[in-house]
């Protein structure tokens, strides 16, 4: 059975830093798009950002442009959002997910997520 | 992008059915074949149950089944069960390699 396990949540102050790991397990790691989606109570569920297979490719939500950095190593099978001058509306839980699609290259639905990682941004 | 539209509860008897309507824009719902719907029950992960608008993933109860009509996706509950009672959230690609979720329904078996 598919395996996703985030790690690296925590409380951070506003402007702080913190970096978000994805063990993923019991799939080809290499052959999927990976995706890190966030929900908060206010905002529901927010896509914040897509890889590519071999990480060459990524995409990010407007809000995180600049700030997060989405990345993955193949040879350890995780994935990892590095989150930079963090804000208070970046509170939410992270979930790892992994993308797939019905037809063409770009993931359009995601099959498997992680069972989440706490961020909470307060002074 | 605002978030899709749903309605924040529905509600049912065992053995009824319940629709949850999902309305997004000609940009998203409307524009592209790409409405997923995932079930998130308490502190649970979300799962997927459906995909490209009516798929049904290997596992997932037929009595789960997914529509559109223009900006309006609609997932179906028929013959709900006590395990049914969950948030539903609905998901559209967007365009621009971004999507869009549903503000979520929660569900109610009474």
């Amino acid at each position: 059975e598919v395996q996703l396990v985030e790690s690296g949540g925590g409380l951070v102050q506003p402007g702080g830093s913190l970096r978000l790991s994805c063990a993923a397990s019991d799939f080809t790691f290499t052959d999927f798009w990976m995706t890190w989606v966030r929900q908060t109570p206010g905002k529901g569920l927010e896509w914040v950002a897509n890889i590519k297979q071999d990480g060459t490719d990524t995409y990010y939500m407007d809000s995180v442009k600049g700030r997060f950095t989405i990345s993955r190593d193949n040879a350890k099978n995780s994935l990892y959002l590095q989150m930079n001058s963090l804000r208070a509306e970046d509170t939410a839980m992270y979930y790892c997910a992994r993308g797939r699609f019905v037809s063409g290259w770009y993931p359009d639905y995601f099959d498997y997520w992680g069972q989440g990682a706490l961020v909470s941004v307060s002074s | 992008q605002s978030a899709l539209a749903q309605p924040r509860s529905v509600s049912g008897s065992p053995g009824q059915s319940v629709t949850i309507s999902c309305t997004g824009t000609s940009s998203d719902v409307g524009r592209f074949n790409y409405v997923s719907w995932y079930q998130q029950h308490p502190a649970k992960a979300p799962k997927l149950m459906i995909y490209g608008v009516i798929t049904r993933p290997s596992g997932v109860p037929d009595r789960f089944s997914g529509s559109k009509s223009g900006n309006t996706a609609s997932l179906t509950i028929s013959g709900l069960q006590a395990e049914d009672e969950a948030d539903y959230y609905c998901c559209s690609y967007a365009g621009s390699y971004t999507y869009v979720f549903g503000t979520g329904t929660e569900v109610t078996v009474l």
